[in-house]
């Protein structure tokens, strides 16, 4: 059973914040959202994970619902290279698996 | 920067072959990951290892062995290669949060 929902697909123009949800109403208050991409050919790449306050790195912030049943992710301003398939994850913490969903294929065009 | 190597970016095998992915990291990670990466089906995990000489089955373990004889080194093994098996392979590392991904291995059994 799916633990997250995202959207198929979704465009960006470059320069622009590109939003990417995900749903996760069926979350348990011990699991962490985590976000991954994988640019075509390459092998998946951490972004950045959180459990309830929000949270920014270098590369992207995490917007996480008060009861956390959802999530935004945010790349400030997209570049060509950000092009790629986006999964939101949920996992508990520790060293548990990854569990990898169909994703949201990101298309960011000039 | 963590690395994670793999042997090979694109091999050919026939049909019948043994098989081995060998796969190293650099960052003395207690925890390894295989996957397997199929259009339309995601990444699906095949084995991990929470430790040297330890591994627990994944999602898809059929067709495959693993061995883990040093931390750093963590293979996959095809005892007899069927067309089916055709596919990305991908292999992981962790620490408590976040996993790291190698560059993959595009197998091709004919």
């Amino acid at each position: 059973d799916a633990k997250t929902t995202q959207p198929t697909s979704m465009d960006c123009a470059e320069g622009r914040a590109a939003n990417l949800p995900c749903n996760h109403s069926t979350i348990s208050g011990n699991e962490y959202v985590y976000w991954y991409r994988q640019i075509h050919s390459q092998g998946p790449q951490y972004i950045i994970h959180g459990l309830k306050n929000n949270e920014t790195n270098e590369m992207a912030s995490l917007i996480i619902t008060e009861d956390r049943k959802s999530s935004t992710l945010i790349l400030p301003h997209a570049t060509l290279r950000d092009t790629a398939v986006y999964y939101c994850i949920v996992r508990d913490s520790g060293y548990s698996t990854l569990t990898f969903g169909k994703g949201t294929m990101l298309l960011v065009s000039p | 920067d963590v690395k994670v190597t793999q042997s090979s970016r694109y091999l050919v095998k026939r049909t019948g072959e043994k098989v081995f992915l060998e796969c190293v990291q650099d960052m003395d990670h207690e925890n390894m990951f295989w996957y397997r990466q199929d259009p339309g089906l995601g990444l699906r995990l095949i084995y991990f290892s929470y430790d040297v000489k330890m591994k627990e089955k994944g999602d898809i373990p059929e067709g495959y062995s693993v061995s883990r004889e040093k931390k750093e080194r963590f293979s996959l093994i095809l005892e007899s290669a069927s067309t089916n098996q055709t596919s990305m392979y991908l292999c992981a590392s962790s620490d408590r949060y976040e996993q790291y991904f190698g560059p993959g291995t595009r197998l091709t059994v004919t």
